[in-house]
């Protein structure tokens, strides 16, 4: 099936710093997603990206859907505690929502 | 505000028992989905459904089966429950957007 590769696997950063994260894929996809999983609980939509280029902003949050359709990054401003958790990529190509994700990104935020 | 509600939070089950997974949403949608998480391995689609009675197989489907004879309820089946079958299985429900995901099973198999 399709692979995404995001990076990186871990991130460790003060309170306050902005972080970067990003997915490639082999493969095009039509919809780039991004989720985030609390300890205990399932993945949250972050954001959602329809469009090659799409630029989006959800509060301290941007996302980027890549001009190649292969890859999109997130970023996080001026990160704070609770920001810690698993970030997910995901792509799709159907409205059906079979989605395919990355590994996670899992950040720690140091106060 | 939307739910998909999965009947435990944890289970622990012996070898060769039969698992049932539920699963549960509020949101009328037709699309839903059973994931397994493990580290370092993200989500791996097991099984999917578009509609009542009709379900596909997803990336990792061997040693599941599902059923969903209601539009709210999609359950996850193991036949025989294996160790290699210990994991954290999330359900998740779809419309037009992104998933939403219940809280998780966490499931260990002795």
């Amino acid at each position: 099936g399709q692979q995404l590769n995001q990076s990186p696997q871990s991130m460790f950063i003060q309170e306050g710093e902005d972080v970067s994260m990003n997915c490639t894929s082999s493969s095009i996809f039509n919809t780039w997603l991004w989720y985030k999983q609390d300890p205990g609980e399932g993945p949250v939509l972050l954001i959602a990206l329809y469009k090659a280029g799409e630029l989006t902003s959800n509060g301290r949050l941007t996302a980027q859907f890549g001009i190649t359709r292969k890859d999109s990054f997130l970023n996080i401003s001026a990160s704070i505690p609770s920001d810690v958790g698993i970030y997910f990529c995901a792509g799709k190509n159907t409205n059906a929502g079979k989605s395919t994700f990355g590994d996670g990104t899992t950040l720690t935020v140091k106060p | 505000d939307v739910k998909v509600t999965q009947s435990s939070r944890y289970l622990v089950k012996r070898t060769g028992e039969k698992v049932f997974l539920e699963c549960v949403q509020d949101m009328d949608h037709e699309n839903m989905f059973w994931y397994r998480q493990d580290p370092g391995l993200g989500l791996r689609l097991i099984y999917f459904s578009y509609d009542v009675k009709m379900k596909e197989k997803g990336d990792i489907p061997e040693g599941y089966s599902v059923s969903r004879e209601k539009k709210e309820r999609f359950s996850l089946i193991l036949e025989s429950a294996s160790t290699n079958q210990t994991s954290m299985y999330l359900c998740a429900s779809h419309r037009n957007y992104g998933y939403t995901f219940g809280s998780g099973t966490r499931l260990t198999v002795v």
